[in-house]
């Protein structure tokens, strides 16, 4: 079965940093495009950064290039997202998701509030 | 880049049938695309993936009632014989070469 379960989340100020992670089980990690996308309270989807299997390949939405680095440790079965110069409209549930040219897999999701 | 583009809300009696639709802009008509649910309060789930031809794939566990159907630049998903836990958000999603988005999303309430 496959799982993706993202930790790392809560509350930081503005300008602040935060690391993501996300432990994924159940299939070949090594072999798989990974994503973020993230959701702000009541809004919809917007994807974030993309990673190709052997991490040579890297993406970023406009919103957050600059700030955000994708990474994943193949060994570890682990993808990362580290955020720095945090604003108060990064404030949203980051879900790592599994790609296959299309999302086929969501984890739960982890929030992050940036706040004073 | 493409754009996804969908209706905020729609609304069906249960045990009917609804046809979401999610529109590409123009000149990505022939873009393939995946349809997803998110119940409240849950994560999102990906239901299927659906080219321009009209053949789709669905994710493991959806229910049959579950359908895909395409037309020019017009991607639709179709639940048939509606549940009361087909009300949920549905959200379709595409990519290009270094690039991911999502449609705003069909709020779907079953009445």
């Amino acid at each position: 079965e496959v799982q993706l379960v993202e930790s790392g989340g809560g509350l930081v100020q503005p300008g602040g940093s935060l690391r993501l992670s996300c432990a994924a089980s159940g299939f070949t990690f090594s072999s798989y495009e990974m994503t973020w996308v993230r959701q702000a309270p009541g809004k919809g989807l917007e994807w974030v950064s993309y990673i190709s299997p052997s991490g040579n390949a890297i993406y970023y939405a406009d919103s957050v290039k600059g700030r955000f680095t994708i990474s994943r440790d193949n060994a570890k079965n682990s993808l990362y997202l580290q955020m720095s110069s945090l604003r108060a409209e990064d404030t949203a549930f980051y879900y790592c998701a599994r790609v296959q040219q299309r999302t086929d897999y969501w984890g739960q999701g982890t929030l992050v509030t940036v706040s004073s | 880049q493409p754009v996804l583009t969908q209706s905020s809300s729609a609304s069906a009696s249960l045990g009917s049938s609804v046809k979401l639709t999610c529109t590409l802009s123009s000149g990505h008509n022939i873009y393939i695309i995946a349809w997803h649910q998110q119940q409240p309060g849950k994560a999102p789930r990906y239901l299927m993936k659906l080219e321009g031809s009209g053949s789709y794939n669905k994710g493991s566990g959806v229910p049959d009632r579950f359908s895909g159907s395409s037309s020019g630049a017009d991607r639709y998903l179709t639940i048939s014989n509606l549940q009361s836990e087909d009300e949920a958000d549905y959200y379709c999603e595409t990519w290009d070469s270094d690039t991911r988005v999502f449609g705003g999303g069909t709020k779907l309430t079953v009445l």
